[in-house]
């Protein structure tokens, strides 16, 4: 089985800090995605990867960048934390190969910011 | 663009209730279609799927059928289980995309 793992459950950071939410996939995929989960807007594209060392904006990257520097992980880091950045975080990752449309998510990161 | 809708919820059901979720969307071509669902406190995992108009893609007793006609693609079952209890995303991916459209997700409250 495909396994995405994060590698927080839970953080809680000041606002102005630096955050780093990592995630790592065990499947070889190339895709890899950071979302975000908010009641009543589903989920939202942060970025994606579809290589090792690229990237790519989805629908919100405002404040919000990432790094692919090995092709299993991909981190998220929030420059200069806000308090709208409260939210839940999904990783998800999938392949190019057979099955190129099917995502495999992590169990998320609850990020507050206080 | 591309978009998916579903009803809103909550849907509140007693066990063994027969379950629809409605799930309609807009796109170009011939997108593949899915169900994702998510349990309390885990991520997204895939229900089932359907890549072609008429395909029907089951799993877990849940059934969705791919209309090309009518642009949809609900999710229903038969007698629900408490333990179904959970938020379901409806998705499209268009041919040669890596990149899903989600719709808003629908709770599901399954009382015994």
């Amino acid at each position: 089985d495909v396994k995405v793992t994060q590698s927080s459950r839970y953080l809680v950071k000041r606002t102005g800090e630096k955050v780093f939410l990592e995630c790592v996939q065990d499947m070889d995929h190339e895709n890899m995605f950071w979302y975000r989960q908010d009641p009543g807007l589903g989920l939202r594209l942060i970025y994606f990867s579809y290589d090792v060392k690229m990237k790519e904006k989805g629908d919100i990257p405002e404040g919000y960048s990432v790094s692919r520097e090995k092709k299993e992980r991909f981190s998220l880091i929030l420059e200069s934390a806000s308090t709208n950045q409260t939210s839940m975080y999904l990783c998800a990752s999938s392949s190019q190969g057979t099955d190129t449309n099917i995502q495999y998510f992590g169990a998320g990161t609850r990020l507050s910011v206080l | 663009g591309d978009s998916v809708t579903q009803m809103e919820g909550p849907v509140t059901l007693s066990e063994e209730a027969f379950l629809t979720i409605n799930c309609t969307y807009t796109a170009t071509g011939y997108p593949s279609l899915f169900w994702y669902v998510q349990y309390p406190g885990e991520g997204l995992q895939l229900l089932l799927k359907a890549t072609k108009a008429d395909d029907k893609g089951s799993n877990k007793g849940f059934e969705a059928t791919y209309r090309k006609e009518t642009t949809s693609f609900h999710l229903e079952k038969g007698s629900v289980q408490v333990s179904d209890s959970a938020v379901y995303f409806c998705a499209l991916s268009p041919p040669g995309s890596y990149i899903p459209t989600f719709g808003r997700g629908t709770s599901l409250i399954v009382h015994p």
